[in-house]
C-alpha cells in the first residue's frame, strides 16, 4: 500500500504559469518532506523540503505548502520555464534522526515555450 | 566532490546471470542507500547502511539479492540469479546525518545503473 502518492503522472504547463503538483500522504508519523527534480538519465536532485511542524516553505521560485489535516502537500513553482521540465518526486521522511526517504511514483512536469 | 559514482551505467543480461552494481559514496558520508525505480512502483528503498552496517533491508525483495558495504567508500548489490522482472534503474545514494536543509538530511543520489535482463 503506497503510503506517499503522487495521482497524476503527468502535467504541461505554458511558461511564465505557475506549476502545481500534488502530493498525498497516509501516515501521520512522517516529519519531513521532500521534493527532488529528476532529469532523464540522472539521479534524483533535492528541490525543497518542509518540516511536518510548519506549513509553508519558500526558495526563489519554488514553495512547498503543506496540509496536515488533509494529509496533502503540494509544490507551486512561479513563473514555471521551460528547464523546470523534468520529473518530480514527493518524499516523506519516517521519522527519527535518519529514516529512510519514501517516495512517490513521480510527476513529469512539461513546461511549453 | 565527485558526488556519488554508480557502475555500471547500463547493463543488459541474460537471465540466470549474476549482476553486481557498484557505488561510491560521497567522502565523508556515513549513510548510503539503494533504491529501484520502476514504472509500477516507483522509487523503492531497497537497503541502507550507516557507517557500513545494514540498518534496514525489509525492502530487498527477496534472496536472490545482497548488499554489502565493505568499507566507507564502496557498496555493492548483488543480484544472483537475475530474472527479466529484475529490469529498472538501481539508484545509489548517500548522506550526511550533520548535514541538513530545513532540518531534513538530504539525499545525494548517483546517476543510477540501468539494468535490462532478458
Amino acid at each position: 500500500d503506497q503510503q506517499v502518492k503522487q495521482n497524476s503522472p503527468s502535467l504541461s504547463v505554458q511558461e511564465g504559469r505557475i506549476s502545481i503538483l500534488n502530493c498525498d500522504y497516509t501516515n501521520s508519523m512522517f516529519d519531513y518532506f521532500l521534493w527532488y527534480k529528476k532529469y532523464p538519465a540522472e539521479g534524483p536532485t533535492f528541490l525543497i523540503s518542509i518540516s511536518s511542524i510548519k506549513d509553508k516553505n519558500e526558495d526563489g521560485r519554488f514553495t512547498v505548502f503543506l496540509n496536515k489535516s488533509a494529509k496533502h502537500l503540494s509544490l507551486h513553482i512561479v513563473p514555471s520555464q521551460p528547464g523546470d521540465s523534468a520529473v518530480y518526486f514527493c518524499a516523506a521522511r519516517g521519522g527519527g534522526s535518519q529514516g529512510n526517504l519514501i517516495f512517490g511514483k513521480g510527476t513529469k512536469l512539461s513546461v511549453k515555450p | 566532490d565527485a558526488g556519488v559514482i554508480q557502475s555500471p551505467r547500463h547493463e543488459v543480461t541474460e537471465m540466470g546471470q549474476e549482476v553486481t552494481l557498484r557505488c561510491k559514496p560521497i567522502s565523508g558520508h556515513d549513510y548510503l542507500f539503494w533504491y529501484r525505480q520502476t514504472m509500477m512502483r516507483g522509487l523503492e528503498l531497497l537497503i541502507y547502511f550507516n557507517n557500513n552496517v545494514p540498518i534496514d533491508d525489509s525492502g530487498m525483495p527477496e534472496d536472490r539479492f545482497s548488499a554489502k558495504m565493505p568499507n566507507a567508500s564502496f557498496s555493492t548489490l548483488k543480484i544472483q540469479p537475475s530474472e527479466p522482472r529484475d529490469s529498472a534503474v538501481y539508484f545509489c545514494a548517500s548522506s550526511f546525518r550533520g548535514q541538513t536543509f530545513s532540518g531534513a538530511n538530504v539525499l545525494t543520489f548517483g546517476a543510477g545503473s540501468r539494468l535490462t535482463v532478458l
